[in-house]
């Protein structure tokens, strides 16, 4: 157990409302990421922290926006969300970047209707 | 850029035989290379990965890879599946920037599924 939650860990909601998903860690570690897994896609990067208030844009960033206001939690905000954004979301935490091993949490399946 | 591509979406073998799972990817600096395993409704775990020592790398379950730079290839080995071997496999790779830097963003492959029958 990497000392990873997420939540919440299923939502469904409609078209164009905004969603907040919370990904918490116990561990202290400096680096945060956000990825969704799409069937066929693998996981793919939305954004990732490399420290409180520092954060950057990953390889499918549009209509995502994230914050980190302190060490272990990283919030990913949908501002309006779209069917296209339904997916599994997981977070990932890192001690230093690089080749660190990257540790995920259990997940957040959410449904865009 | 740097791209991972994964052979074979799905991967069948019987228990006791030896599991193959191809990695290749593209990278335009030597990269770390991953393999994640991922059982259902479950995040993501380790099982190796390869950061520039030894070119095989042994990881959990006797899992292991070879890093070969003139096929640029990470193939996944065990020389015998287990039924507990049934999951998702992803090869990642993660990218030095020209400054020596790395933020540890993964791209990942489509993934293979590993079926092991009885």
């Amino acid at each position: 157990d990497a000392g990873i939650t997420q939540s919440p860990r299923h939502k469904v909601t409609e078209t164009g409302t905004p969603v907040t998903l919370r990904c918490h860690q116990t561990e202290n570690h400096r680096y945060m990421y956000w990825y969704r897994q799409d069937p066929g896609h693998g996981l793919r990067l939305i954004h990732y922290s490399y420290g409180v208030k520092d954060t950057d844009k990953g390889e499918v960033s549009d209509g995502y926006s994230v914050s980190r206001s302190k060490t272990e939690d990283f919030l990913l905000t949908l501002e309006s969300a779209t069917s296209s954004q339904t997916s599994v979301y997981f977070c990932a935490i890192s001690v230093g970047g690089g080749a660190d091993t990257q540790y995920f949490g259990p997940g957040t399946r959410l449904t865009v209707l | 850029a740097q791209s991972v591509t994964q052979l074979g979406s799905h991967v069948s073998v019987s228990e006791g035989a030896l599991v193959l799972l191809r990695c290749n990817y593209s990278s335009s600096v030597p990269p770390y290379l991953f393999w994640y395993v991922q059982y259902p409704n479950q995040g993501l775990q380790l099982l190796l990965k390869y950061t520039s020592a030894a070119t095989l790398v042994k990881g959990i379950n006797d899992f292991e890879a070879e890093f070969k730079k003139s096929e640029t290839s990470f193939h996944l080995t065990k020389p015998s599946a287990h039924m507990s071997d049934a999951a998702e496999y992803f090869c990642a790779v993660s990218r030095v920037n020209a400054g020596g830097t790395s933020y540890g963003k993964l791209t990942f492959g489509q993934g293979t599924i590993l079926t092991v029958h009885p």
